[in-house]
């Protein structure tokens, strides 16, 4: 089946710092998205990006779509406490199962005061 | 809360066990989606439903597994027999899908712990 890869697993930063992680597959998708999960509660959608080469942001998040639909990442700016989650990102294909998403396996972010 | 609801949020089995997972999607929403979560991994597709209709189960373990949206209730996530394996975070998503993608709201999850 399909994989993402996902890059860092984790990442240890210091309160204000940037951050950026990434997503890498050998498929093309049509849509890419990225969810934040806290312990014990489900994925809530960050950002959803619809074509290629689209950069999108919600607040201090930035996330781009790839040119060449295989990518996408997501940067964090002047990270707070509250930032910390695991951090997904999923793509959608194009055809006939458009509605199914794909998974990367996350980056755990841990933000220090 | 107009939100995607689960319950219940935490279910112990024994082995052998049934256990029954259930969904409520957003109001106004028709289309669900169940999602099993391994510790440190992703979220993997299981099974899409509409109203009295499954979709798409090719997910789902063709053995114990079963899920169902009937025209009134949630929809409801079932597995019998139920071995340690089993053990994950079951989350349901639900959107207003007509035709392509549309945004998928997810529930909190149901956490299963098989004894």
């Amino acid at each position: 089946g399909q994989q993402l890869n996902q890059s860092p697993q984790s990442m240890f930063i210091q309160e204000g710092e940037d951050v950026s992680m990434n997503c890498t597959s050998s498929s093309i998708f049509n849509t890419w998205l990225w969810y934040k999960q806290e312990p014990g509660e489900g994925p809530v959608l960050l950002i959803a990006l619809y074509k290629a080469g689209e950069l999108t942001s919600n607040g201090r998040l930035t996330a781009q779509f790839g040119i060449t639909r295989k990518d996408s990442f997501l940067n964090i700016s002047a990270s707070i406490p509250s930032d910390v989650g695991i951090y997904f990102c999923a793509g959608v294909n194009s055809g006939g199962s458009n509605y199914k998403l794909t998974f990367g396996k996350g980056t755990l972010l841990t933000v220090n005061p | 809360n107009a939100g995607v609801m689960q319950n219940p949020r935490h279910l112990v089995r024994r082995r052998g066990q049934e256990a029954r997972l259930r969904c409520s999607p957003m109001k106004g929403h028709s289309h669900v989606y169940w999602y099993r979560q391994l510790p440190e991994e992703g979220l993997k597709f299981m099974v899409y439903l509409q109203k009295e209709n499954i979709i798409d189960e090719s997910g789902m373990p063709k053995e114990r597994f079963s899920a169902e949206f009937p025209k009134e209730g949630p929809s409801i996530l079932r597995i019998q027999q139920v071995v340690r394996g089993d053990s994950a975070a079951y989350f349901c998503a639900s959107s207003l899908l007509e035709e392509g993608y549309n945004e998928q709201f997810f529930g909190p999850g149901t956490r299963l712990t098989v004894l």
